[in-house]
């Protein structure tokens, strides 16, 4: 089955800690993409990465980082200098040359 | 500053009627639009998309229609089904600051199919 998987689907950290959020994809596609989902807002670019060991801030991206070393991964890092983390991520995928993305199931992270 | 915008946050219809969702974008080099939906607690799904070249794209019940000069697009559904009950994100493509392709996506649209 091809796909994406995000785990785990309920994430909890202490404030001040790092946490790392999975995100592999076995669709082949070059383009991945780190969103977060607050209440009453869209979908907000944290990182994205047109191919591997490349990748772009999105429009979020202060206190986040991100990694693509394998086509099929994208983990992205929310780091305690991200000064709200609690959200909904969700990461997605897309072919070269087409705009259409494909998301995973997202993680939900509650900071304590 | 919100490119897209979808000013309606909920709409209730009733099952067999149509739904019209609308959306508005001020970027004028969107070149690609996609509509998506979202069930509670899972990632969006691709519903349906159009380029900007074209006005209308039509796939069994769902049709978008494009209307470039004013800058808005519309998803119309038709008849609707209390399983279409989910939020519908409108997205506008175009190329970003970093010389790549970027989507934008609106906040939202919660559609309620009333049996």
């Amino acid at each position: 089955d091809g796909g994406i998987t995000q785990s785990p689907k309920y994430l909890f950290r202490k404030e001040g800690q790092n946490v790392t959020l999975s995100c592999e994809q076995n669709l082949n596609h070059d383009a991945m993409y780190w969103y977060r989902q607050d209440p009453g807002q869209g979908l907000r670019l944290i990182y994205y990465s047109q191919i591997v060991n490349d990748f772009q801030k999105g429009d979020i991206a202060e206190g986040y980082s991100v990694s693509r070393e394998k086509k099929e991964s994208f983990p992205l890092t929310v780091t305690s200098a991200q000064k709200n983390p609690t959200a909904f991520y969700l990461c997605a995928s897309s072919p070269t040359g087409t705009d259409t993305q494909y998301f995973g199931p997202g993680t939900r992270l509650t900071v304590l | 500053d919100q490119q897209v915008k979808q000013n309606s946050p909920s709409l209730s219809v009733q099952e067999g009627r149509i739904s019209i969702l609308n959306c508005d974008y001020t970027n004028s080099m969107f070149d690609y639009f996609l509509w998506y939906k979202k069930y509670p607690a899972e990632g969006p799904t691709f519903l349906i998309s159009i380029s900007s070249i074209k006005d209308k794209n039509e796939d069994g019940r769902f049709t978008v229609f494009l209307n470039k000069s004013a800058k808005h697009l519309s998803l119309h559904i038709v008849p609707s089904q209390p399983g279409d009950s989910a939020v519908y994100f409108c997205a506008a493509s175009g190329v970003g600051s970093g010389g790549y392709q970027k989507v934008t996506f609106g906040i939202g649209t919660k559609l309620q199919v009333i049996p």
